[in-house]
């Protein structure tokens, strides 16, 4: 079954314009953690931000914030204000605490373009 | 700071030709690692993964084999490279315990 679910293959924002690319999890384990890695055409897996699943605040890191609703089972990430450099493959990620291995689940990714 | 290597970044080999990348972890010990291979435009799928020296387990059953001969270091191998081993292949390490995985910069394979 799949784990982790990104419905939009691709975006398009304009520059200086906030986004929010949606993610979606399943999991009957109370303890989890949720991960964001931005891809750009290099291939480099970049991390970019963590929020576990007692977190009582939203995560945030510079102008990346995770919108994560619990009951919903989402953890959408929000880019404000877009840059040109912010164009690539983001993958939301889960991790069901402690395990390892195979427990740390990537979904399919969203490709975000942003237009000048 | 902590880093990974891998190489080679590129590579091109013949079918049935042998292979071995390599991964190496600097500034951490102990650590748990990782292989991904990702097709193009497509997401992450995870090959091996090693807790410590010597203990490998394999998420899905390929012709690809893979080694962890020090504690930072960890080799992805085939004797015999099929067409459909093209990809991008991502080694990543985690501190043992779980957290977030930090990424190499990836080899790029093509078998022709």
């Amino acid at each position: 079954a799949q784990k982790i679910t990104q419905t939009q293959p691709g975006m398009f924002v304009q520059e200086k314009e906030a986004v929010t690319l949606d993610c979606t999890y399943d999991t009957s384990d109370p303890s989890y953690g949720l991960f964001w890695y931005k891809q750009p055409s290099s291939g480099e897996m970049i991390f970019l931000i963590y929020q576990g699943s007692y977190d009582q605040q939203n995560a945030t890191e510079g102008r990346y914030s995770l919108n994560f609703q619990k009951a919903r089972k989402s953890a959408n990430l929000v880019i404000s204000a877009s840059q040109l450099g912010d164009s690539a493959m983001y993958f939301c990620a889960m991790r069901e605490i402690p395990n390892y291995g195979q427990n740390f689940v990537f979904g399919p990714g969203t490709r975000l373009s942003v237009l000048p | 700071s902590q880093t990974i290597h891998q190489w080679p970044a590129t590579l091109v080999q013949p079918v049935g030709s042998p292979l071995s990348l390599e991964c190496t972890v600097e500034g951490t010990s102990n650590p748990n690692l990782y292989w991904y291979r990702q097709a193009a435009g497509r997401g992450l799928q995870l090959l091996f993964y090693s807790v410590g020296i010597g203990q490998i387990s394999s998420e899905v059953p390929q012709n690809l084999s893979a080694s962890r001969p020090q504690d930072r270091q960890f080799i992805l191998s085939s004797k015999k490279l099929l067409l459909s081993d093209s990809g991008f292949y991502l080694c990543a390490w985690e501190v043992a315990g779980g957290g977030e995985q930090f990424f190499g910069p990836g080899t790029r394979l093509t078998v022709l």
